[in-house]
């Protein structure tokens, strides 16, 4: 089983739209929670992250969290062709491994006109 | 954010030989960790560079083939040894302050022949 688990997509969405993404994580002891989005050539880019159940909003990305189903989501609002690039989940397991990420497989995400 | 630059940007090597990658940032940091990222996958951890100590490995990395140093908090190399077109990958270095944020260098783009 893997740690991180993401669909791959693509996923596409027109402009304007909410976009969703997915992840599942296996280490129930993980503590905080992370979003990279990665255009094509280019290194991860820190989006979001989040450790406490919920949602936490920045503009208009929103994050939420649920640790009892083990499940992490991104909410993209009002998608832009900007916003096409492979969205990386990313999990802290804390404690001693504190800092060190594993990475889901990444969603594909393509926003059209 | 830390701004954070690796050299090379890229380079093609001959089976066989060594590179040393760097990493430098423009302010101290507590962490520092090596990744790569294997054509059309997802980042994987090869070690943590801990500052005047030896690096800490994940598995499937070893120190003989990925020797790393850290010499103080803004500085670290990693050296990919003996390589194979296995190797071939974008090899990125990223920092953290201790707090929940994380962020990644430009990358190493690396062929090997």
């Amino acid at each position: 089983q893997k740690e991180v688990e993401q669909n791959s997509g693509p996923l596409s969405v027109p402009e304007g739209a909410i976009a969703s993404l997915n992840c599942t994580y296996s280490d129930r002891g993980s503590q905080s929670f992370f979003w990279y989005r990665q255009y094509s050539g280019k290194s991860p880019e820190l989006i979001m992250f989040i450790y406490s159940n919920g949602d936490k909003e920045d503009g208009r990305f929103t994050a939420q969290l649920n640790k009892a189903s083990q499940y992490v989501s991104l909410l993209i609002r009002d998608s832009q062709p900007s916003d096409s690039a492979t969205y990386l989940c990313a999990v802290n397991p804390g404690g001693t491994s504190y800092g060190k990420l594993t990475f889901g497989q990444g969603t594909i995400l393509t926003v059209h006109p | 954010s830390a701004v954070i630059s690796q050299k090379p940007s890229r380079d093609i090597c001959q089976r066989g030989t060594s590179l040393t990658i760097q990493c430098q940032v423009d302010s101290q940091v507590t962490m520092m960790f090596w990744y790569r990222q294997q054509p059309g996958q997802s980042l994987t951890l090869i070690a943590t560079a801990n500052q005047g100590s030896e690096a800490t490995y994940e598995s499937g990395f070893v120190i003989d083939k990925f020797p790393i140093s850290r010499p103080n908090l803004t500085f670290s190399t990693l050296t990919v040894s003996n390589m194979s077109p296995e190797d071939s990958s974008i090899y990125l270095c990223s920092v953290g302050d201790g707090t929940y944020e994380q962020y990644f260098g430009p990358g190493t783009r690396l062929t090997v022949t």
